[in-house]
């Protein structure tokens, strides 16, 4: 059965650090999404895209977060200096079209900020 | 305001009994869909079963259905025969509307425990 794939599944890192989350979506899905859970809080939105651009954002995906689909594979999050609170577990996701009824999710990078 | 509410945060259920997990949710659109994820202690996250809010049919995959009761805004998801497998966090989501870019609206979840 078709996945999403993530990489690293545990990255530990020092605050200040800048962080390359990856992601290699179903092949052929055309939406892609970041979700975040912080432990023991629920799961929140990030960000989607689509054709190569940001479609929706949210509050928390600030200046110091981008996405990239660098290769037309991989779909990567980009954590440019992390803060403590960015220790997370940080779900990639991906959707035939925007219209589907599935949302299928990667395994989860977590996130450990020192 | 957009909200998912998940009022059981944990529940213990003996092996092969039935459990049904509550959600409510509130929204004043009238086009909406509703998922059900489980999580693993392991993680990940696994899409269950889903039901839109023009759906007439109660959803069904396998053991689990999604109870869905329109005017009560609820969407409870019932496990038939649980198994010790079933034992994980589960999570309801609802989008809004659902043509719209994939932004999902967490509950809190609810932490399912299968005892043998």
């Amino acid at each position: 059965e078709p996945e999403v794939t993530q990489t690293p599944s545990h990255q530990v890192t020092q605050m200040g650090q800048e962080v390359i989350l990856r992601c290699v979506p179903i092949s052929n899905h055309l939406y892609f999404y970041w979700y975040r859970q912080i432990l023991g809080q629920k799961v929140e939105f990030l960000v989607s895209f689509y054709n190569n651009e940001i479609s929706e954002k949210s509050e928390i995906f600030d200046d110091q977060f981008s996405v990239e689909r660098p290769d037309g594979s991989n779909f990567t999050l980009k954590i440019r200096s992390t803060k403590l609170e960015d220790s997370a577990m940080y779900f990639c996701a991906s959707s035939l079209d925007s219209g589907a009824n599935v949302l299928t999710f990667g395994a989860g990078s977590r996130l450990t900020v020192l | 305001a957009q909200k998912i509410t998940q009022t059981q945060p944990g529940m213990f259920v003996q092996e092969k009994e039935a459990v049904t997990l509550d959600c409510t949710y509130d929204t004043s659109d009238q086009s909406y869909g509703l998922f059900w994820y489980k999580q693993p202690s392991s993680g990940e996250m696994i899409f269950l079963i889903y039901q839109g809010s023009y759906d007439e049919q109660n959803a069904t995959e396998g053991r689990y259905s999604l109870n869905f009761q329109k005017a009560r805004k609820s969407a409870n998801l019932v496990i038939s025969a649980s198994q010790l497998g079933d034992s994980a966090m589960y999570f309801c989501a609802m989008r809004v509307p659902p043509d719209s870019n994939y932004q999902l609206i967490w509950g809190a979840g609810t932490k399912l425990i299968i005892k043998p």
